[in-house]
């Protein structure tokens, strides 16, 4: 069976420190990846998805980065964070193809800059 | 793009009644739409999705309505119980040359009563 995985749970970062968030996905090959945040009380925003290794869309511009140096992993970045990065963030996967629509979520990173 | 309300829409009912959960969606070209549900603190899991060519699909409890003249999806849950209480978003799904990514409404947030 597949399984999502993410890490850290929770994080504390002050203003200005970096980031590196990961993820890795079990059981599958070749999904699509993606990262979303969610600020408290709200929607989920797409910030990245990618297809395959090495191949990332940004869906907004921020001082966020995503990698995905092997197939089934998928790190989010910052060199510098924002009080505004504070939020809920959230990896997922999904196989390729038309019928499959469900989107499977990672248990989530809580991030709270200070 | 995000909602600029605070809050998310409240749905209030009684244990054992049936719950209806609206949507708009925005893009008449999407093939599927997706609706989930997250519970407090998790990433959203799926419950059901409807192609774009369908009108209704059930599930277990759950069927999904689709109107497409005006742009609205909704998600009716029978005998809602309290394990029923979460937040629930719609999503519509872009196609491959997408990534296939999922855009979410802002979420309804479901309180069952007992």
């Amino acid at each position: 069976s597949q399984t999502i995985h993410q890490w850290p749970a929770t994080l504390v970062q002050p203003v200005g420190s970096p980031l590196s968030l990961e993820c890795t996905v079990e059981g599958t090959s070749n999904p699509n990846l993606y990262w979303y945040r969610q600020a408290a009380g709200r929607g989920l925003q797409l910030l990245f998805y990618s297809v395959g290794i090495g191949q990332i869309s940004s869906e907004v511009p921020q001082n966020l980065s995503a990698s995905r140096p092997q197939d089934r992993q998928f790190i989010l970045s910052s060199k510098k964070l924002l009080l505004s990065d504070s939020g809920f963030y959230l990896c997922a996967w999904t196989k390729k193809g038309l019928a499959d629509n469900e989107q499977f979520f990672g248990p989530g990173t809580r991030l709270t800059v200070l | 793009g995000e909602s600029v309300g605070l809050h998310l829409p409240t749905l209030s009912v009684q244990e054992g009644d049936n719950s209806i959960i609206n949507c708009a969606y925005s893009n008449s070209a999407s093939d599927y739409f997706i609706w989930y549900k997250q519970e407090s603190g998790k990433g959203p899991q799926f419950i059901i999705d409807i192609r774009s060519n369908m009108d209704k699909r059930q599930g277990q409890r759950v069927t999904v309505l689709l109107n497409k003249t005006v742009k609205h999806l909704s998600l009716q849950i029978a005998a809602t119980q309290p394990g029923d209480s979460a937040v629930y978003f719609c999503a519509e799904k872009g196609g491959e040359t997408s990534g296939s990514r999922l855009t979410f409404g802002e979420g309804t947030q479901l309180t069952v009563n007992p």
